[in-house]
């Protein structure tokens, strides 16, 4: 059965450093998106990308943020410098609309 | 904009006791609506969906859920809950727009006592 794959699992990274989350969607998909979700908190939505390029984002995707889709197959999240505010779980999700397929995810720790 | 509200944030239920989790929505037309289930520091787990037609859905692991239009409601029900069946569950609707983003409810925590 398709999945959604995320890498790596679990991230530490120092304040201030770039990170890059990784996923590759299910190849036939047209939607992708990428959530998050604090520690302890609801899951929220971040960015969805659409035909190469972004359709929406949530004030949380502020210009620290960013998406790419490099090579049509994977689909990545870009934290230009990191916070301590932004560890937390990232999912990316694709979707065969109106249902989305979730990734395991990614446990962003800033240090 | 389209919203989900899970009212309880804890609930308790003996093991073999059965279960009701609430989630009510927001939306105007028919909405597609989901459970998902998330045990502790793990990923999302798909439990059951509705999009249209019958309004009781049936989903794995026991769980079944029923739309009703008139309450803006979509209810997750097991008649027997399991030790196994502690975790997280949240209730989503789809936001139909330009990016048919998901919109999830709070949360409600399940403990099963045995």
């Amino acid at each position: 059965e398709p999945e959604v794959t995320q890498t790596p699992s679990h991230q530490v990274t120092q304040m201030g450093q770039e990170v890059i989350l990784r996923c590759v969607p299910i190849s036939n998909h047209l939607y992708f998106y990428w959530y998050r979700q604090i520690l302890g908190q609801k899951v929220e939505f971040l960015v969805s990308f659409y035909n190469n390029e972004i359709s929406e984002k949530s004030e949380i995707f502020d210009d620290q943020f960013s998406v790419e889709r490099p090579d049509g197959s994977n689909f990545t999240l870009k934290i230009r410098s990191t916070k301590l505010e932004d560890s937390a779980m990232y999912f990316c999700a694709s979707s065969e609309v109106p249902e989305a397929f979730f990734g395991q995810g990614t446990r962003l720790t800033v240090v | 904009a389209q919203s989900v509200t899970q009212p309880d944030i804890h609930i308790t239920v003996s093991e073999g006791a059965s279960l009701e989790l609430r989630c009510n929505y927001s939306y105007g037309a028919t909405p597609y609506l989901f459970w998902y289930v998330q045990s502790p520091g793990q990923g999302l787990q798909l439990l059951l969906k509705y999009f249209s037609g019958d309004t009781l859905v049936q989903g794995i692991k026991g769980f079944e859920a029923e739309f009703k239009r008139s309450q803006s409601s979509f209810n997750l029900r097991k008649p027997s809950v399991h030790w196994s069946d502690a975790a997280e569950y949240f209730c989503a609707v789809v936001e139909v727009d330009s990016s048919y983003k998901l919109i999830f409810g709070s949360g409600t925590r399940l403990l099963v006592r045995p």
